[in-house]
């Protein structure tokens, strides 16, 4: 595709309920990143995805966190048991290769009621 | 892993005033990026650039990897340069983004 691209770009779900969260990158892109932004506040890591290496999980939050990315395309973060503390803005980036120009989609704003 | 320190944390411009914003990290880097976040939240390319001088209009940056350092500068600001610029780098897998220096640009 032209960019990065993310959906839904709104959810809004019940605390306890599992949501799942898309992301389509660049054609071609090797690399996928996912983010995490709190209302006004910086940037989060959660999760890196290169190639067909192990993807590196070390800024997921919890154990209801996990993400996968099936073919080296498309991913998918999924979080269970949703809690209010998790409704923040999740972004994906994807880049062409490891250290190359990082490009963002819209982000999914979730809500956690 | 990096640190990556930006500042000042917050500016505030006259609309035409021109403005330095600075982003220091602890380590060498393959990568460094500027984003403009904008106030609807959109993360927007500004430079990829690891070392050297870019410029695209009124912003241009000077990354000196050497003193590990990188330095966006906005000149003649406007209204809509208003929002967040985050420096961003990349370092043994690792992507790390600075908190930000949130900008507002008053007409």
């Amino acid at each position: 595709g032209a960019g990065v691209s993310q959906s839904p770009s709104n959810k809004v779900t019940e605390k306890g309920k599992d949501v799942e969260l898309r992301c389509d990158p660049i054609s071609g892109h090797t690399a996928l990143y996912w983010y995490r932004q709190s209302l006004g506040q910086g940037l989060e890591f959660l999760i890196y995805f290169q190639g067909n290496s192990a993807p590196d999980k070390s800024g997921l939050p919890s154990d209801r966190f996990s993400a996968e990315r099936t073919g080296g395309s498309v991913s998918t973060l999924t979080i269970q048991r949703t809690q209010q503390e998790d409704s923040a803005v999740y972004l994906c980036a994807s880049s062409g290769d490891r250290g190359g120009e990082l490009f963002f989609g819209e982000g999914s704003r979730l809500t956690v009621l | 892993g990096i640190q990556v320190e930006q500042s000042p944390p917050d500016l505030i411009l006259q609309e035409g005033a021109n403005s330095t914003l600075r982003c220091n990290f602890s380590d060498s880097v393959n990568n460094l990026q500027w984003f403009h976040q904008n106030p609807w939240g959109q993360l927007i390319n500004l430079f990829y650039i690891p070392s050297g001088t870019k410029q695209n209009g009124r912003l241009s940056a000077t990354t000196v990897a050497t003193e590990r350092y990188s330095l966006l500068y906005i000149s003649s600001s406007q209204t809509t340069d208003s929002g967040v610029y985050f420096c961003a780098v990349y370092n043994n897998n690792d992507m790390r983004f600075g908190a930000g220096t949130r900008l507002t640009v008053k007409p």
